[in-house]
């Protein structure tokens, strides 16, 4: 049973357009939603993240929205460039005991920005 | 580069061999994950330590496979009698707690032939 759903598989869009990257859970006991970024031979590296008590957040072009009654939760980057073209990774995690548990990762999203 | 770093980064082995990674976790992380990815999925967790406690392991974590992490710095992922669906990147991450941010290394890609 997949516990974050992540769409679309793959996105292209051209230089200066803003992807939309989408995720839905199940598990209401999440309480933490980070978005990871990953380059062909490297590991993930994250983006930003976000808590249920928050509905957006900004860290420079990347932007996260939360929808805590649909489980929802989306990425936007602005003004993507070539640079972007990575495959983006929602994920999720619950505490418990005062720390966050393993993280739940969605399946990746392939993002080619086009000049 | 004071990030998470794995050893070695990439593996080739026969089918039936016994193998062996490492990770060196950021210093003073005290929680260290494995986690591994197979192409075109996202990582899947397998296992997790606090200090040099395992915490957790996933039902993916077969008989095969055994995590230690004696000293509550670097750890060890060992599998057994390998098989080819144990083909995978093999990803360690470490945070520090109560931060919630798990900081991944570049991985261990293992190919079982």
């Amino acid at each position: 049973q997949q516990q974050v759903k992540q769409s679309p598989q793959s996105l292209i869009v051209q230089k200066g357009g803003i992807p939309i990257i989408n995720c839905a859970y199940e598990n209401t006991a999440f309480d933490y939603f980070p978005w990871y970024q990953q380059f062909p031979g490297k590991g993930p590296a994250l983006l930003i993240a976000i808590r249920p008590d928050v509905s957006e957040k900004k860290e420079g072009r990347f932007t996260i929205s939360f929808n805590k009654s649909a489980k929802q939760f989306s990425l936007h980057i602005m003004d993507s460039q070539p640079g972007d073209s990575a495959t983006y990774f929602c994920a999720a995690s619950a505490n418990y005991g005062g720390s966050q548990g393993n993280l739940i990762f969605g399946k990746g999203t392939k993002l080619s920005v086009k000049p | 580069d004071t990030g998470v770093s794995q050893d070695p980064r990439h593996k080739i082995t026969k089918r039936g061999q016994n193998v062996t990674f490492r990770c060196d976790p950021i210093s003073e992380h005290n929680r260290l994950y494995w986690y591994r990815q197979t192409l075109g999925q996202g990582p899947e967790f397998l296992t997790y330590f606090q200090n040099e406690a395992q915490l957790e392991k996933s039902r993916l974590l077969s008989d095969r496979f055994s995590a230690e992490r004696p000293k509550g710095s670097f750890s060890t992922l060992e599998i057994q009698r390998t098989e080819q669906g144990d083909s995978a990147m093999y990803l360690c991450a470490s945070s520090f707690i109560p931060s919630d941010t798990q900081y991944f290394g570049p991985g261990t890609r293992l190919t079982v032939l």
